[in-house]
């Protein structure tokens, strides 16, 4: 079935570092991709998507590209701050009900370091 | 206040005891889910609802009853809770329908059960 597979965490990094978090999926067709964060102590909240292949989405300065050919959509960030620190999760819609079901990744906790 | 909101946050109880975990949200969204949150696991889907009167399980229902009798309101509850259950509860809603739309997630409930 769809699934999607993130790098393991913890990720640390000092601030001002360049981010990268690795996402891969599995699905049948060309379904949207959405990256959430989860802040601590609170839900999670979705902070950027793609609708198409070759799409990018961004957002507070959080970028990804939607590969078809590597099947990817790593998250990227070309400086880091310490209020990045948070749980990142890579999604997609599962398969059926229309879209309104969303599979996630394990997640990936990011520690950024004054 | 708009939004979804959970109560309570927190929850400490004993084994074998009934609770209830709260959601409303005021957007008369649709579709509501419940997941938890535990190490090593990320989220997983306890159950969800398509609409007043309308649920189904998820990945992991065992243990877990809810209803749905209104739009707004989508109760989790633990009927006999057990250790195993500790763990980070959040509720989410969405509009039915559309590929692109994104999950609002509730602020979660950390439940202990002694």
């Amino acid at each position: 079935g769809d699934s999607v597979t993130q790098m393991e965490g913890p990720v640390t990094l000092s601030e001002e570092a360049f981010l990268t978090i690795n996402c891969t999926y599995t699905a049948t067709g060309y379904p949207s991709l959405f990256w959430y964060v989860q802040y601590p102590g609170e839900g999670l909240q979705l902070l950027l998507k793609a609708t198409k292949a070759d799409d990018k989405g961004s957002n507070k300065g959080f970028e990804a590209t939607y590969r078809k050919e590597t099947t990817s959509f790593h998250l990227e960030k070309g400086s880091v701050q310490v209020s990045d620190s948070a749980v990142y999760f890579c999604a997609l819609p599962a398969p059926g009900n229309a879209g309104n079901m969303l599979t996630f990744g394990g997640g990936t906790r990011l520690m950024v370091k004054p | 206040d708009a939004g979804i909101t959970q109560s309570p946050r927190y929850k400490i109880t004993e084994t074998g005891r009934q609770v209830t975990l709260m959601c409303h949200q005021t957007w008369s969204h649709s579709y509501m889910f419940w997941y938890r949150q535990d190490l090593g696991h990320g989220l997983r889907l306890i159950y969800y609802s398509a609409a007043a009167d309308i649920t189904d399980k998820g990945e992991v229902p065992d243990g877990y009853v809810v209803s749905r009798s209104k739009t707004e309101n989508f109760p989790l509850t633990l009927e006999s809770a057990t250790r195993s259950q500790t763990s980070v509860y959040f509720c989410a809603s969405r509009v039915a329908g559309g590929w692109n739309n994104e999950q609002f997630f509730g602020p979660g409930t950390r439940l202990t059960v002694l």
